[in-house]
Parts: C-alpha cells; sequence; structure tokens
C-alpha cells in the first residue's frame, strides 16, 4: 500500500522568510513523488515532480529515499505562495494511482 | 491545446435527477480520470480510464457512472445521488510513458456539484 504524510495542516510564515512543508511516504518498491499546489479558486496544478529536479516559482524538493522524505523548500516566502500545496506518489511502474497527502494550507503573511 | 476543460462549472440536481458531467483533452493523453475532493480535502480518486477501457473503480457506488466514448472525451452519468455526493469533481489526463507507466496528470478545473 502506498500513503503519503503531510504533518502540517496549516503553516502560517511571513513574507521573505524560508518555508518548509513536510511530506513523508511510505511505499515499497520505487515511487515518483510530486507537489501539486491549488491556487484559490483555480485549479489543481503540478509544481515539481523529482525525477525532473528543476526549481519552479523559487520552490525545490529533494527526494530522501533513506529518510522516505520530499520535503519542498523555499528561501524566501512571498504572498503570492499562499495556497494549499498537495504531496503526491505515484507507483513508476504504472503511475495511474496517484495518491495525495491531506494538504499543507501556507499562508505567507505581509 | 494544453488545458483539461470541464462543463458545467456548478451544477445543482435533486436527489431523483440524472445529469452528466464531461472532461475534454487535445492533449492526446490516453487515460483519463475522475475524481471527488470535498472542501479542504486531497482528491479521492474515483475512476481510471486507459485507451478509453476502464482499468479503475474504487469501488464507487453505482450510483456514479463513468463512459469514456473517445481518446479525448470522458463522462460522469449521475442518477439519485445522495447529499454526501456534493463535492468538487475533478477530471485529469496524462500520457503514456516509454515502457510503460503514465505521465504527470494534469487537471481541469472542476465541477462544483451540489445535490439538495
Amino acid at each position: 500500500a502506498q500513503r503519503v504524510t503531510q504533518p502540517e495542516k496549516l503553516l502560517s510564515v511571513f513574507k521573505g522568510a524560508p518555508v518548509e512543508l513536510k511530506c513523508n511516504y511510505s511505499y515499497s518498491g520505487s515511487p515518483e513523488l510530486f507537489w501539486y499546489v491549488q491556487y484559490s479558486r483555480q485549479r489543481l496544478q503540478l509544481l515539481l515532480r523529482h525525477i525532473s529536479r528543476e526549481s519552479i516559482k523559487g520552490f525545490t524538493a529533494d527526494l530522501n529515499k533513506g529518510e522516505t522524505s520530499f520535503h519542498l523548500k523555499k528561501p524566501f516566502a512571498q504572498e503570492e505562495d499562499s495556497a494549499m500545496y498537495y504531496c503526491a506518489l505515484s507507483p513508476r511502474t504504472s503511475g495511474s494511482r496517484l495518491t495525495f497527502g491531506e494538504g499543507t494550507q501556507l499562508t505567507v503573511n505581509p | 491545446d494544453t488545458e483539461v476543460t470541464q462543463t458545467p462549472k456548478h451544477l445543482v440536481m435533486g436527489m431523483t435527477n440524472k445529469k452528466s458531467l464531461k472532461c475534454e483533452q487535445h492533449m492526446g493523453h490516453r487515460a483519463m480520470y475522475w475524481y471527488k475532493q470535498k472542501a479542504k480535502k486531497p482528491p479521492e480518486l474515483m475512476f481510471v480510464y486507459s485507451y478509453e477501457k476502464l482499468s479503475i473503480n474504487e469501488s464507487v457506488p453505482s450510483r456514479f457512472s463513468p463512459e469514456c466514448p473517445n481518446s479525448s472525451l470522458l463522462n460522469l452519468h449521475l442518477h439519485a445521488l445522495q447529499p454526501e455526493d456534493s463535492a468538487l469533481y475533478l477530471c485529469a489526463s496524462s500520457q503514456d510513458l516509454p515502457g510503460g507507466g503514465k505521465d504527470t496528470q494534469y487537471f481541469g478545473p472542476g465541477t462544483r456539484l451540489t445535490v439538495l
């Protein structure tokens, strides 16, 4: 079975502060990890996937297989980063069954 | 066209009504998905279609009936729903990867369904 855990339901930081959204997973095979973001009244959209190793909107995430984590980080948060963030996992062999964590609501205060 | 579109945006229906949700994509993706999302909760997978064939049904009640008429279209037929079925229904699509597996899922804006 695959499971994704986001321990923080709510996270509040000030503009310009560093932010880290935690994600831990459990899966016996080789997973593919994603971060999706849902801004208010907008569609769920892909922010990052671990295999692309790119930085989007200043966010990065590194897959740590030893700690089974895929934390999302940004050195300087912006007000427009306020949104719901979901970590998600799919088996690399099939990719159909995308399992989401419960989500972290990030609020960046001015 | 790089988007998944869904119609209608909002739908209000009674428990005895029959209605349908529609989803369309023209990205050449051969996998399409229906998810249900309650407020402040993650999307829950309902159905997966691969090459127009139903490949995953997550034990969804029969009052939800999916249909994939062609590779670009996905419908969700609704009948005799309950108030607890009120939610945002999301459609997604993805393409195949070389060697098997599916690529990143792209989501539509959703249909907000209210069952009275």
